[in-house]
C-alpha cells in the first residue's frame, strides 16, 4: 500500500495561494491516481480533482475550474494541488489521497491532511 | 453529478449492539460505492468497496450491502473504537461524490 505525506500547515492571506504537496513511497506510481479532498471546519467531505501522473492527465470538480492546478512530479512520486485566489472559504484541511488507476476502488490511502487557514 | 445522501446524521448505539448506516445515490452507481470511517483529527480509512469487499485489515464487525442507488453498512457489534463519522463515497462517475456523513455516537 502507498504511504502519502503531506506537507505542512499554511495561513494564507485573502486573495494569495497555496500550494500543497504529497510524497508518495511504495507502491507504483503508473497504478495510481493522486486525488484531492478537502474538509472545511466541522463539515464533510469535498473531492477537488486529480492527477493521472503517468498521463499527466488531470480533471476537476467543475466548482474549482480555473482556480486549481494539480501537477505530478513522476521523478519524485510527489503530487502538488495549488489554489489561488483565497478566500476565507478555502480554511479547510486538504487531504491527497490515491486510486487505482485501472480499476478504481476507493481511495485506499489518505495522507494525513494540511490545514490551510485563509486569514487577513 | 451524483448526490450522496446518508442517513441517519446521528445514530446513537449502545456498545455492543448493531449500527445499521444507510447511503443513497441520486442514480444508478452500480457497485462502484465506497464506505469511509474518520474520526477527529485523522484523516478517513477506507473500510468497504464495491459497495462489499472489505479493505485490508478491515474486520468482519463491518459488512457492506446493496447495488444501484441503495446501500447499507453495517457494524454488528460496536466496539468503543467504532465511534466515529461514516461516508459514503460513489466512484461510479465523476465528479466523486460523498455523503454528508453519519456521526455514531455512545447512546
Amino acid at each position: 500500500q502507498v504511504q502519502l505525506v503531506q506537507s505542512g500547515a499554511e495561513v494564507k492571506k485573502p486573495g494569495s495561494s497555496v500550494k500543497v504537496s504529497c510524497k508518495a513511497s511504495g507502491g507504483t506510481i503508473s497504478t495510481y491516481t493522486f486525488n484531492w479532498v478537502r474538509q472545511a471546519p466541522g463539515q464533510g467531505l469535498e473531492w477537488m480533482g486529480r492527477i493521472i501522473p503517468i498521463l499527466s492527465m488531470s480533471n476537476f470538480a467543475q466548482k474549482f475550474q480555473g482556480r486549481v492546478t494539480i501537477t505530478a512530479d513522476k521523478s519524485t512520486t510527489t503530487a502538488y494541488m495549488e489554489l489561488s485566489s483565497l478566500t476565507s472559504e478555502d480554511t479547510a484541511v486538504y487531504y491527497c489521497a490515491t486510486e487505482g488507476r485501472v480499476a478504481a476502488a476507493g481511495f485506499d490511502s489518505w495522507g494525513q491532511g494540511t490545514l490551510v487557514t485563509v486569514s487577513s | 453529478e451524483i448526490v450522496m445522501t446518508q442517513s441517519p446524521v446521528t445514530l446513537s448505539v449502545s456498545p455492543g449492539e448493531r449500527a445499521t448506516l444507510s447511503c443513497r445515490a441520486s442514480q444508478s452507481v452500480s457497485i462502484n460505492l465506497a464506505w469511509y470511517q474518520q474520526k477527529p483529527g485523522q484523516a478517513p480509512r477506507l473500510l468497504i468497496y464495491g459497495a462489499s469487499t472489505r479493505a485490508t485489515g478491515i474486520p468482519a464487525s463491518f459488512s457492506g450491502s446493496g447495488s444501484g442507488t441503495d446501500f447499507t453498512l453495517t457494524i454488528s457489534s460496536l466496539q468503543s473504537e467504532d465511534f466515529a463519522v461514516y461516508y459514503c463515497q460513489q466512484y461510479d462517475n465523476w465528479p466523486r461524490t460523498f455523503g454528508q456523513g453519519t456521526k455514531v455516537e455512545i447512546k
